[in-house]
């Protein structure tokens, strides 16, 4: 399995603003995911970081809202624009796993967003 | 396309006694299927998963779930509750043609005294 940290854990924000949460993974991997898991709810994917193009955004997500960023195979960024308390939620970074496990998906610890 | 249906958004039981949490799923292909827990303030667990080998899967902490492809189920069991099973569970489809994983609504567990 890969071992993924994630950074702020939590943080709280004024309406407006914008927050950079970073993800980095202890290995090289192929797909990178990020998630949102609004207040008692299930976890809804937001895209998937490509290395070296453009993330590829689900239905109700766009590239201005949350840009994304994948310089190599270890690391990535979501940056959470423009936030409104709508966007208070839990962000997730996940992979795929590395050989034995590339059917699983490890998840990251979470950044813990408030929008006031 | 994938879905996964929780049929009980909360489940308590007293501590000692079996846990049941149902999942029930639909995809077009022969698929993949996952159960997560996760804690109170914590990230996502990967309990265990079935893909496509021994019908009856064995994870961590005493979980088990068995894949039922004629009732499209795969409903998480463990023999005996433990307090710190107290969380939230989620059931993940994923097709073997496809990469997206479908989550579904998760199954709070409280385990009482």
């Amino acid at each position: 399995s890969a071992v993924i940290s994630q950074k702020p854990s939590r943080d709280i924000c004024q309406r407006g603003t914008s927050l950079t949460i970073q993800c980095q993974v202890d290995s090289q991997v192929t797909m990178m995911f990020w998630y949102r898991q609004q207040p008692g709810q299930s976890l809804t994917l937001i895209a998937t970081a490509n290395q070296g193009s453009e993330a590829t955004y689900e239905s109700g997500f766009v590239i201005d809202k949350f840009p994304i960023s994948r310089p190599n195979l270890t690391f990535s960024t979501l940056t959470v624009s423009n936030m409104s308390p709508e966007d208070s939620s839990i962000y997730l970074c996940s992979v795929l796993g590395t050989s034995g496990s590339l059917d699983t998906q490890y998840f990251g610890p979470g950044t813990r967003l408030t929008v006031l | 396309a994938q879905s996964v249906t929780q049929l009980d958004s909360h489940v308590s039981v007293s501590e000692g006694t079996p846990v049941l949490l149902r999942c029930n799923y639909s995809s077009s292909y022969s698929p993949s299927l996952f159960w997560y827990v996760q804690h109170p303030n914590k990230g996502l667990q990967l309990l265990l998963k079935y893909t496509s080998a021994a019908t009856l899967v064995k994870g961590i902490n005493g979980f088990e779930a068995e894949f039922k492809k004629s009732e499209t189920s795969f409903h998480l069991t463990k023999p005996s509750a433990h307090m710190s099973d107290a969380a939230e569970y989620f059931c993940v489809v994923r097709d073997n043609y496809g990469q997206n994983f479908v989550f579904g609504p998760g199954t709070r567990l409280s385990v009482l005294p």
